[in-house]
């Protein structure tokens, strides 16, 4: 069974830095592209960041390009450093695997609240 | 980038009703759109991929159709799990952006 599970997640000021975690099982992880989702609270879905199977592609929405940086390793993890936190950032954080080729949104895992507030 | 239009915002309906919902795109995009469902305090699911294929596991009182700039989500005869939020999204071009919801409720 594809599970996905994220952690990381909390509270941190304006300003800082939060590193999330998703731990992958149930699947060929070097297999799939990767990707991160977002919810704010009581709005719709924002895509953030994808990755490629290999790691060596990467694409990132306007609004977090150059704050957060998506990663993965060859442990079935995959990870999204984010900096220079705002209060747009609260929300709901989905690890979402990307099928190959057309890389669809297949399997969402359940998320991890990040809350940024002084 | 590409805007995903959705309508309605919010839609009132019984079960056993037929609904649809559209999504536009602001630019052709061929058939490269999902359809997902989200449930209140749930992580979303995939529906459809690709316009109009179903997801393994999906029931299929759930369709997709379009090409373009325009698609649809049929649900056929509603049942009480299908109420919901459900988002269009077009996997084009990055960046992949969702439609703002609609919202199904009783």
């Amino acid at each position: 069974e594809v599970q996905l599970v994220e952690s990381g997640g909390g509270l941190v000021k304006p300003g800082g830095s939060l590193r999330l975690s998703c731990a992958a099982s149930g699947f060929p992880f070097s297999s799939y592209s990767m990707n991160w989702v977002r919810q704010a609270p009581g709005k719709g879905l924002e895509w953030l960041s994808s990755i490629s199977s290999s790691g060596s592609f990467v694409h990132y929405a306007d609004s977090v390009r150059d704050r957060f940086t998506v990663s993965r390793d060859s442990g079935n993890s995959l990870y999204l450093q984010m900096n220079s936190l705002t209060a747009e950032d609260t929300g709901v954080y989905y690890c979402v695997r990307g099928t190959s080729g057309a890389m669809v949104l297949d399997r969402w895992g359940l998320g991890t609240l990040v809350t940024v507030s002084s | 980038d590409i805007q995903m239009t959705q309508s309605p915002s919010t839609l009132s309906a019984s079960v056993g009703d037929t609904v649809t919902i559209t999504c536009r795109a602001s630019q052709g995009i061929s058939t490269w759109v999902a359809w997902f469902q989200q449930r209140p305090g749930r992580a979303p699911k995939l529906l459809i991929y690709q316009a109009s294929h179903l997801e393994a596991g999906a029931p299929s009182r759930f369709s997709g159709s379009g090409s373009g700039a325009e698609f649809t989500l049929t649900i056929t005869s509603l049942e009480p799990d299908d109420f919901a939020t459900y988002y269009c999204q077009q996997y084009s071009s990055y960046p992949w952006t969702f439609g703002q919801g609609t919202k199904v409720e009783i």
